[in-house]
């Protein structure tokens, strides 16, 4: 299966800065079938991106994705307080799909 | 709206068994794959199961074993997953999620989840 790599752990910005978020596959993932999710504490992991650059239903556009094969990037262009939370990176062009471990993204 | 609500979590003896259910509603039912997606306290997600619209193609994580069972009811908009012998590092949050292709898809829709304890 493919394993993904997500860093750093922990990123620590301020609301207003742009924040970066590193997923690396172990193999590459076919079609760019990666996406992203958020997850806020106590609840569901949220989709944001799809199709590695494809946003989501009602995602703000200071998100996007970048990246194929085995490198991709989720990017905030401008960190609003709601946006500190757990983000997941998922490829789904391999069976089984697979998630990354996490970046916590969190308040300096 | 698109809603997943997840019931049937409870704490369960190890070698115990558990049916978790996911009520369905705002979207046609019979449209999309179903999954499992779980998560150990503290840890990350771990995709457990997947059914597809119609029911007949059902895919699992290796790591279950054939230990857990997924159906779906699509009269009732009800999706299932039959847990048996169940292990103490089964202990997670269970949690339904759509998606467009059984197997392997990105999930655009995900339930509150259901917590489900093993333990003696």
């Amino acid at each position: 299966e493919i394993v993904l790599t997500q860093s750093p752990g922990t990123l620590s910005l301020s609301p207003g800065e742009r924040a970066t978020l590193s997923c690396r596959a172990s193999l590459s993932v076919s079609a760019s079938y990666l996406a992203w999710y958020q997850q806020k504490p106590g609840q569901a992991p949220r989709l944001l991106i799809y199709g590695a650059s494809n946003r989501a239903t009602g995602i703000p556009d200071r998100f996007s994705g970048s990246g194929s094969g085995t490198d991709f990037t989720l990017t905030i262009s401008r960190l609003e307080p709601e946006d500190f939370a757990v983000y997941y990176c998922q490829q789904y062009g391999s069976s089984p799909g697979t998630f990354g471990q996490g970046t916590k993204l969190e308040i300096k | 709206e698109v809603q997943l609500v997840e019931s049937g979590g409870a704490l369960v003896k190890p070698g115990g068994s558990l049916r978790l259910s996911c009520a369905a509603s705002g979207f046609s039912f019979t449209s999309y794959s179903m999954n499992w997606v779980r998560q150990a306290p503290g840890k990350g997600l771990e995709w457990v199961s997947s059914v597809s619209g119609s029911g007949s193609y059902k895919y699992y994580a290796d790591s279950l074993k054939g230990r857990f069972t997924i159906s779906r009811d699509n009269a009732k908009k009800s999706l299932y997953l039959q847990m048996d012998s169940l292990r103490a590092d089964d202990t997670a949050v269970y949690y339904c999620a759509r998606a467009e292709v059984a197997g392997t898809s990105y999930l655009d829709y995900w339930g509150q989840g259901t917590l489900v304890t093993v333990s003696s």
